[in-house]
């Protein structure tokens, strides 16, 4: 049981670059999110998925877009990749359930030049 | 929107003894969850203890306590007896109930806890 896997683990891109993050659970969990993490700051949520095939915009969504492409996974794509989104990535997953924690991966580093 | 914030960038103890870290949170929603994360130099986030908003009682975690207050909207940790282990950043979330648990968390900006030995 691996809990929440995110690759790479660190990424430099070229500014205009894209790229795709990904993420899975084998947790059997219904609910995936993605998050970033600035300098200082907490972690602000930028898309979530509340269940299979379905997406929403959470408070940092502009330049991301995501794909939940089954179950068990959760991609978040930089189309155009900009400095501001040097940030560390984090995606995170929970059973439905109105107490249930969110369970996080280990995270990416990306670094936009 | 919600808004979670914690006044203490950093705090510092000496090994064995007391510390609490504060936060407070703005929302017009009555029904929510209350979270303390860790997060060591890792990177990885732990859960260390949740609160659910329509219970009175505070949640209790071993060495690790909060106080809610509800009306204030205040949620506070307490660390007993702490550790070396204990250091880390320490974020205080907040997610909104009635949506089965599908809310992503909105996050203060974190308290650094330094342990002294």
């Amino acid at each position: 049981n691996a809990g929440v896997t995110q690759t790479p683990k660190f990424q430099v891109l070229k500014t205009g670059q894209s790229m795709t993050l990904q993420c899975a659970q084998d947790m059997n969990h219904n609910s995936m999110y993605w998050y970033r993490q600035d300098p200082g700051m907490g972690l602000r949520l930028i898309y979530y998925s509340a269940s299979e095939g379905t997406t929403d915009k959470g408070e940092v969504p502009n330049g991301y877009n995501v794909s939940r492409l089954n179950k068990r996974e959760f991609s978040l794509r930089l189309e155009s990749a900009a400095p501001s989104q040097t940030s560390v990535y984090f995606c995170a997953s929970n059973l439905a359930g109105e107490h249930n924690e969110q369970f996080f991966g280990p995270g990416t580093r990306l670094t936009v030049l | 929107a919600q808004t979670v914030t914690q006044s203490q960038p950093e705090m510092s103890v000496q090994e064995a003894e007391t510390v609490t870290l504060s936060c407070t949170y703005d929302t017009s929603e009555s029904d929510y969850y209350l979270f303390w994360y860790k997060q060591p130099p890792s990177r990885q986030m732990i859960l260390v203890i949740r609160q659910e908003a329509y219970k009175q009682q505070n949640a209790t975690e071993n060495r690790f306590s909060v106080n809610f207050q509800k009306a204030a909207k205040s949620f506070s940790l307490k660390i007993s007896d702490s550790q070396l282990g204990d250091a880390a950043m320490y974020f205080c979330a907040y997610r909104r109930g009635q949506r089965g648990g599908a809310d992503g968390l909105t996050f203060g900006k974190g308290t650094h806890l330094i342990i002294q030995p």
